[in-house]
């Protein structure tokens, strides 16, 4: 399959500061790329969908100058938490999706991956 | 709205057996569904997609049915073992024209030695 790479795997940080959150397709191109939120014992929740190149779009409920998103080249997105509180501490999990069946081309049934996801506590 | 349930209680089976895990969706007629596994603090991991045009799909242990009819995939692991005890997600892609994902609660699978 392909390789989706996210950074930092864990980070606390204190309340009132920001976090950056990266995401990078390791081994193929990702023409969109989503981002999830995981509460315990519950499913992801889709925050966010960007096109590289474009702005994201966010989910209803979303607050896009909370949570902001950067997609400017295919390998590589983004996600920043502005001004973080405690109530932001969650599981974030970004998927990437590849060129319109390249993945497929390569062997492989889906065309979105999910890096390992990203545990925030904001304290 | 569309929604997709799983059976939120976790399952427990002897080692050996097979786990059956169902998803079950309303309001939607998704093109293909898939399954992924999730461990812990860890990101899901995809296992099997199934179109909807495909009754059944096999990989290794694991096998995936789709009913369009009643709505409904059925997730099996044969022969299964401890380590395949995590957390079963299945998603549906988005309505039409659109690559977004929707997941189910997931269901916890302990598989007891």
């Amino acid at each position: 399959g392909a390789v989706v790479s996210q950074h930092p795997s864990r980070v606390i940080c204190k309340s009132g500061t920001s976090v950056k959150i990266e995401c990078r397709s390791l081994d193929f191109q990702a023409t969109t790329m989503f981002w999830y939120r995981q509460f315990p014992k519950q499913s992801l929740m889709l925050m966010a969908t960007s096109n590289e190149g474009s702005k994201a779009t966010y989910e209803q409920g979303v607050e896009k100058d909370k949570f902001l998103i950067n997609h400017a080249s295919l390998t590589l997105s983004t996600l920043t938490v502005t001004s973080a509180h405690p109530e932001d501490s969650s599981f974030y999990i970004c998927s990437a999706r590849g060129i319109q069946g390249e993945l497929v081309k390569r062997g492989t049934d889906t065309e979105a991956f999910f890096g390992q996801g990203t545990r925030l506590t904001v304290v | 709205s569309q929604k997709i349930e799983q059976n939120s209680e976790a399952l427990n089976i002897q080692e050996g057996k097979t786990a059956t895990l169902t998803c079950n969706y309303t309001n939607y007629s998704p093109a293909y569904l898939q399954w992924y596994r999730q461990d812990p603090g860890r990101g899901p991991v995809f296992l099997l997609l199934i179109r909807e045009n495909e009754k059944e799909k096999r990989k290794e242990r694991l096998k995936v049915t789709f009913d369009t009819t009643l709505k409904q995939s059925l997730f099996h692991i044969t022969a299964s073992q401890p380590a395949d005890s995590a957390t079963y997600l299945c998603a549906l892609k988005g309505t039409s024209g659109t690559y977004k994902y929707i997941f189910g609660t997931g269901t916890r699978l302990k598989v007891l030695a």
